[in-house]
């Protein structure tokens, strides 16, 4: 099975850059993604990464060491609409299931 | 690219009674489908998933069943309603090619009373 952690709860300052962290146990991987659920929401895609090293879109990045069973989400310049909850998911073994953390809710204050 | 729809966006139902969601699909053909609960605070849980029609596996023993009558078609029905079934629901389906991401349904928030 899958057991995936990351933490409840974060708080950051508009501008300021924050990491998200998320360490997972797997019986299985086929990548590691991060989405994003506003409140009341769907979640949407953000990132993902299959191998080890930095995935960089735009104030978002995503950091994988398969190795370590760890994970982390960077978001720079933080606004104000970035508040939301972030999800870990990994993706196991067959027909594209995927786990999910129980996702962190950042908040970003002016 | 793939769009998908969910009905009804909200739903009040006493315990006990019956529930059917629908989730439809557009833009791809043959696509796995699968459906999520969410509850409150909490990340999503796997319910069903499909990857063909007519094929069903269930991930946790529940109250509720799936069923894929059409291919770009997915329902999530129960017989009779708990109140552990309040939950956020939410369809999904598979993109395309080998690094492909989830899409989401809009999602149905059900409150059993």
């Amino acid at each position: 099975g899958q057991n995936i952690d990351q933490p409840t709860e974060m708080t950051a300052t508009e501008g300021a850059i924050v990491q998200i962290n998320c360490t997972y146990q797997t019986s299985g991987f086929n990548g590691l993604f991060w989405y994003q659920q506003h409140a009341g929401e769907a979640p949407t895609f953000l990132s993902y990464n299959v191998l080890d090293g930095l995935e960089e879109k735009g104030r978002f990045s995503s950091f994988l060491s398969r190795s370590k069973g760890y994970s982390y989400l960077l978001l720079k310049e933080l606004q104000m609409k970035d508040s939301a909850s972030y999800l870990c998911a990994v993706r196991g073994a067959g027909a594209g299931k995927s786990t999910f953390g129980d996702g962190t809710t950042l908040t970003v204050k002016p | 690219s793939q769009t998908i729809h969910q009905w009804p966006a909200t739903l009040v139902q006493p315990v006990g009674s019956p529930l059917s969601l629908e989730c439809t699909v557009e833009g791809t053909s043959n696509p796995n489908l699968y459906w999520y609960r969410q509850a409150a605070g909490r990340g999503l849980q796997l319910l069903f998933y499909s990857v063909g029609i007519g094929q069903i596996s269930s991930e946790v023993p529940q109250n509720l069943s799936a069923s894929r009558p059409q291919d770009r078609q997915f329902i999530l029905s129960s017989k009779k309603l708990l109140l552990s079934d309040s939950g956020f629901y939410l369809c999904a389906c598979l993109g395309t090619g080998a690094l492909a991401t989830q899409y989401f349904g809009p999602g149905t928030r059900l409150t059993v009373l």
